[in-house]
């Protein structure tokens, strides 16, 4: 069974740098086409990925955040981080990972499992 | 840089109804690297469809998946109580970018 969980501050104050932590069970980060990315959502707005980072530690970001954002890996704790520096009160939201699945030994371009989330509030 | 349109906003249905939802493409996309996913109030995102047309495990086969090109349609045949959410498309930027988009969503509502 695949598992995603996020953990992480729930509070953070504007300027400060978040650091989210992403524990997964039930596959390696090693395996070839395997990626694990971060996606966020404003309360009552859309979904919006900001990054992910692949099996052979090829990291990717949204164009528009990528001055602001780092992902990397610990394969053999099976977690993943994303920081986010600046943060700002507009960054306030829930934040997931979730598992870019492989299809053939590649990336298959979809996110096949998701963890629950986890909530950050951006206020002094 | 990609980007998706999904339309309508929103979807008001009687259950039983059939739900025709669209994503458009600012420019050709490979149908390998769309997606759509199903989001209820409180919950994580569940993926439905993916390579525009392949269910995912475990998904009825009243959701199906179609298009090419620039222009995608999710399609649900007989509205069931439990699909009344918001739904989103994906796009896959494959090698490179190797980069996620993912469209504003269409809420399906309860007439």
């Amino acid at each position: 069974q695949i598992t995603l969980k996020e953990s992480g501050p729930t509070l953070v104050k504007p300027t400060q740098t978040l650091t989210l932590t992403c524990t997964f069970s039930g596959f390696s980060l090693s395996t070839s086409g395997v990626g694990v990315g971060w996606i966020r959502q404003p309360p009552g707005k859309a979904l919006e990925w900001l990054a992910l980072i692949y099996w052979d530690d090829d990291k990717r970001y949204s164009p528009s955040l990528k001055t602001r954002l780092t992902i990397t890996k610990d394969t053999s704790k099976n977690q993943v981080v994303l920081t986010m520096t600046n943060m700002d009160p507009v960054d306030t939201g829930t934040y997931y990972c979730a598992r870019s699945a492989p299809v053939r030994g590649t990336p298959g371009g979809y996110m096949d499992v998701w963890g629950k989330g986890t909530t950050v509030t951006v206020s002094s | 840089e990609i980007v998706l349109a999904q339309s309508p906003g929103t979807l008001s249905l009687s259950p039983g109804e059939r739900a025709t939802l669209s994503c458009r493409a600012s420019q050709s996309v490979s149908s390998s690297f769309l997606a759509w996913y199903q989001q209820k109030p409180g919950q994580a995102p569940r993926l439905l469809i993916y390579g525009a047309s392949s269910r995912a495990t475990g998904i009825p086969d009243r959701f199906s998946g179609s298009g090419s090109g620039t222009d995608f349609t999710l399609t649900i045949s007989r509205l069931e109580p439990e699909d009344f959410a918001v739904y989103y498309c994906q796009h896959y930027g494959g090698s490179p970018p190797r980069i996620f988009t993912f469209g504003p969503g269409t809420k399906v509502d309860i007439k």
